[in-house]
């Protein structure tokens, strides 16, 4: 198994520019998380989606963020305009639960690391 | 690279020797715990799981101890080898739901 595939691992952009990072699920889950980890404010939950859909974005910052599961084997997160605040590394994590609320083990991807300069 | 930020608590232990890692809690309706491994420049991976229903979990080399009474999780690791040297998270949620709230991390280094 590939595990969660991230890409890209590395982004380094101007200040006002889009940023579009991108999230490939382990085959066969329902949940996909987004995190952000700093230094300063360690893993934080943005968005979570289950079966596709959006259940809970209250982690996302702002209106710049923005976040789609078109489909069960694809996820996008888009920056935009991207500002230094926004550096960080990036997580997708995928799991397979038994229903929308509940917990399970979450699968990491290497997270894309993000630079705003 | 990395913005200044927290310095990790660091527990450094002989290989060999045995780790214990500790993390409280505050939520006393958090009801699943997590632990997970995370080395330099890689995500975060599972290494064992909780529910409140249990108080101690065993993997491979490692066990989880749960302490509803003092809201307290430790992780221990027998013959901490080389490859354990990692950043430990735990992680809590409350109602079995999805939102994990991570602590801060310790470091784990292995002396050889």
């Amino acid at each position: 198994d590939a595990g969660v595939i991230q890409s890209p691992r590395h982004e380094v952009t101007e200040m006002g520019q889009e940023v579009t990072l991108r999230c490939k699920p382990i085959s066969g889950h329902n949940s996909l998380f987004w995190y952000r980890q700093t230094m300063m404010r360690g893993l934080e939950l943005l968005i979570y989606f289950n079966n596709n859909v959006p259940i809970d974005d209250s982690g996302m910052p702002e209106d710049r963020f923005s976040a789609k599961m078109p489909n069960a084997s694809f996820s996008t997160l888009k920056i935009q305009p991207s500002e230094p605040r926004d550096s960080a590394v990036y997580f997708c994590a995928s799991s397979l639960s038994g229903g929308p609320l509940l917990a399970y083990e979450q699968y990491f991807g290497p997270g894309t690391r993000l630079t705003v300069t | 690279g990395e913005s200044v930020g927290l310095h990790l608590p660091t527990l450094s232990v002989q290989e060999g020797d045995n780790s214990i890692i500790n993390c409280a809690y505050s939520n006393s309706a958090s009801d699943y715990f997590i632990w997970y491994k995370q080395e330099s420049g890689k995500g975060p991976q599972f290494i064992i799981d909780i529910r409140s229903n249990m108080d101690k979990r065993q993997g491979q080399r490692v066990t989880v101890l749960l302490n509803k009474t003092v809201k307290h999780l430790s992780l221990q690791i027998a013959a901490t080898q080389p490859g354990d040297s990692a950043v430990y998270f735990c992680a809590e949620s409350e109602d079995s739901s999805y939102k994990l709230i991570f602590g801060s991390g310790t470091r784990l280094l292995v002396r050889p």
